[in-house]
């Protein structure tokens, strides 16, 4: 299975920290994503990164990339009890002929104030 | 929500009882996806659709049909309900393969009894 796993499954931390996830994944991609869901919400995407790039940025996100190594990390700096979400890595490939975009189980992640 | 509806939002029903949920999306992309939100699996890909009454299985299609007449619906059929279908169904489109941004809509709780 190509399916990204997370970890932690659970991040619990203090307003102003620095929250990260980490995603592994099995096969070759094409690209990996990161989404947000919210609860009771649809997921909403943040960032994605090419199988070719090695860390991209948006506002507070940070995301590497270790293709060797197949795993992902998404680092949100200075965080809010906004942030407070689960968050899921997606894998982008080749699944019996067609792209399709596999998820991991996500992060629930909560910001303490 | 990116301009997409699910209806209906919450249903219950009992085994054995045909179901139909439904997507509406009003910004004309061609690809879009039903997936099922199990607590301990992610996201699983039902099924999809590249264009109008083209439609393809995904990761868990057993028990599940689709249709697709217009570009804006997608219709996802539980030809009889089972206990083990009680999820959380999200529609996503995709204006491009299913490599890159999916927008989610908001997300139907279906409970079978």
């Amino acid at each position: 299975s190509q399916q990204g796993e997370e970890d932690p499954q659970a991040l619990s931390i203090q307003e102003g920290e620095n929250a990260t996830m980490n995603c592994s994944y099995k096969t070759s991609i094409n690209n990996l994503q990161w989404y947000r869901q919210n609860s009771g919400r649809g997921l909403v995407h943040l960032i994605l990164i090419r199988s070719n790039e090695r860390e991209k940025h948006s506002g507070r996100l940070r995301v590497t990339l270790d293709t060797s190594k197949k795993s992902s990390s998404l680092l949100i700096t200075a965080s809010r009890a906004a942030d407070t979400a689960s968050y899921f890595c997606a894998t982008a490939g080749l699944i019996q002929g067609a792209q399709k975009l596999v998820f991991g189980q996500g992060t629930r992640l909560t910001i303490n104030p | 929500d990116a301009g997409i509806t699910q209806s209906p939002r919450h249903k219950v029903t009992e085994t054995g009882t045909p179901v139909t949920l439904r997507c509406h999306q009003t910004e004309n992309h061609r690809y879009m996806y039903w997936y099922r939100q199990d607590p301990g699996h992610g996201l699983r890909l039902i099924h999809y659709s590249y264009g109008v009454k083209d439609t393809d299985k995904g990761e868990v299609s057993d028990g599940y049909s689709v249709s697709r007449s217009k570009t804006e619906d997608f219709l996802l059929t539980l030809e009889s309900a089972t206990s083990s279908q009680t999820s959380v169904y999200f529609c996503a489109i995709s204006d491009l393969a299913g490599v890159y941004t999916q927008y989610f809509g908001p997300g139907t709780r279906l409970t079978v009894l």
